[in-house]
């Protein structure tokens, strides 16, 4: 079964500085991977994907991610981090035999001026 | 412009009665998704939906209940057999169900008294 682990459910990071969020996933099948961020008491929205391609996947707001495929990973990173970066961001992959989504426990990210 | 709508943002119930939760969405998207979402829990799926008049119990379904009787609604009720139903609860929809970019609305938050 597919399943997705975020490794830290809290990081902070200073104004500027580089951001990494850690994602490992586990699957039998080649992936469909997610990022989501969410700000407080808001719905989620897709920061970025991957499907088949190029490793490096590009997203708004100046995130990236890349697969990492003998590492399951599938970890995001920003080079210079903004207040506004301030929330919640979620891994995703799906389900090969349902096609359903499975998030993460998801990470906090703080930004500090 | 396109989206999903959930009303309202904020609901309180007395803790017994049955509550309904709204769902809409204007994307002309075939699947439909309602995902609970507590803290450091991450995203938890109660139903969802690949077309009309059709739906699947998700990994936490008891206690809920839902309709598909049009393509762009997919409420949602929590029953008085839920047996913790405070939470934040998210519905979502994609184009076709599997694989594909899930699309969120703004949330529900639900207070049972």
């Amino acid at each position: 079964a597919q399943s997705v682990t975020q490794l830290g459910s809290h990081v902070s990071v200073s104004e500027g500085a580089l951001v990494l969020l850690r994602c490992n996933y586990s699957s039998s099948v080649p992936p469909y991977l997610f990022w989501y961020v969410q700000y407080p008491n808001q719905g989620l929205q897709l920061l970025l994907k991957y499907t088949t391609g190029a490793t490096l996947v590009k997203g708004i707001n100046g995130f990236e991610a890349e697969f990492k495929k003998s590492e399951t990973s599938f970890h995001l990173t920003k080079p210079s981090a903004h207040m506004s970066d301030a929330a919640e961001y979620f891994c995703a992959v799906v389900a090969s035999n349902t096609g359903k989504l499975i998030f993460g426990q998801g990470t906090t990210l703080q930004v500090k001026p | 412009d396109g989206g999903i709508t959930q009303s309202p943002k904020y609901l309180f119930r007395k803790e017994g009665q049955n509550v309904t939760l709204s769902c809409e969405q204007n994307l002309n998207h075939d699947a439909m998704y309602w995902y609970r979402q507590d803290p450091g829990q991450g995203l938890r799926l109660i139903y969802y939906s690949q077309i009309v008049n059709d739906f699947q119990k998700g990994d936490i379904a008891e206690g809920y209940s839902v309709s598909r009787e049009k393509k762009e609604s997919f409420p949602l009720t929590v029953t008085s057999a839920q047996k913790n139903p405070t939470a934040f609860y998210l519905c979502a929809s994609s184009i076709r169900g599997r694989g594909d970019e899930q699309f969120f609305g703004p949330g529900t938050r639900l207070t049972v008294l």
